[in-house]
């Protein structure tokens, strides 16, 4: 998602509910995506990764779906727990630049038991 | 936990003082990174060493230096920072160079600069 100013997208969802993420990336030449939480003092954490010749790949509770043509990645999250609460960030990699990781503004999942 | 070992967890530094931020990691990662990164916003790179050869983001101001001993070990010097640089500051590490593999972050070292 797009963040305006200071404030992060913030997803709210109920314990137990599936929760999907959305986010928009930049560079048609981008082949390779990455999904990381980030909980409050924490750095990122790695969830799932994916390479542009698939467009869907599972891991446990999370599913990360790459749709190229429109430049769309999303990460759903199985049966939504308080602790899934979190910033996720996407990142890909198709910056030319100095920087290999291109990372997303971040999306806030809220989940109240 | 992580595998990517960052001290001090939180820091507290005059604008005249020079301190200095540790990492490693022992997954035998050959590239090293340093990211500052602000509340509400994504990490923003500020240093690459690849094979203990360092790449620089031109943005980043001379009062930042970092330093890579061997493989396993980044340092990043401060020297006469100032109060916007009040940040997160995160090393990460990936296996390779290439830009298709996931870095791995620390939790970071917590910046305040008075």
């Amino acid at each position: 998602g797009e963040s305006v100013g200071l404030h992060l997208p913030t997803l709210s969802v109920q314990e137990g509910d599936n929760s999907i993420i959305n986010c928009a990336y930049s560079n048609s030449a981008s082949d390779y995506f990455i999904w990381y939480k980030q909980e409050s003092g924490k750095g990122p954490q790695f969830i799932i990764d994916i390479r542009s010749n698939m467009d869907k790949r599972q891991g446990q509770r999370v599913t990360v779906l790459l749709n190229k043509t429109v430049k769309h990645l999303s990460l759903q999250i199985a049966a939504t727990q308080p602790g899934d609460s979190a910033v996720y960030f996407c990142a890909e990699n198709g910056s030319t630049g100095f920087q290999k990781l291109v990372f997303g503004t971040g999306t806030r999942l809220l989940v109240s038991p | 936990d992580t595998e990517v070992t960052q001290t001090p967890k939180h820091l507290v530094m005059g604008m005249t003082n020079k301190k200095s931020l540790k990492c490693e990691q022992h997954m035998g990662h050959r590239a090293m990174y340093w990211y500052k990164q602000k509340a509400k916003k994504p990490p923003e790179l500020m240093f690459v060493y690849s094979y203990e050869k360092l790449s620089i983001n031109e943005s980043v101001p001379s009062r930042f230096s970092p330093e890579c001993p061997n493989s396993s070990l980044l340092n990043l010097h401060l020297h006469a920072l100032q109060p916007e640089d009040s940040a997160l500051y995160l090393c990460a590490s990936s296996q390779g160079t290439g830009s298709d593999q996931p870095q791995h972050f620390g939790d970071g070292t917590r910046l305040s600069i008075l």
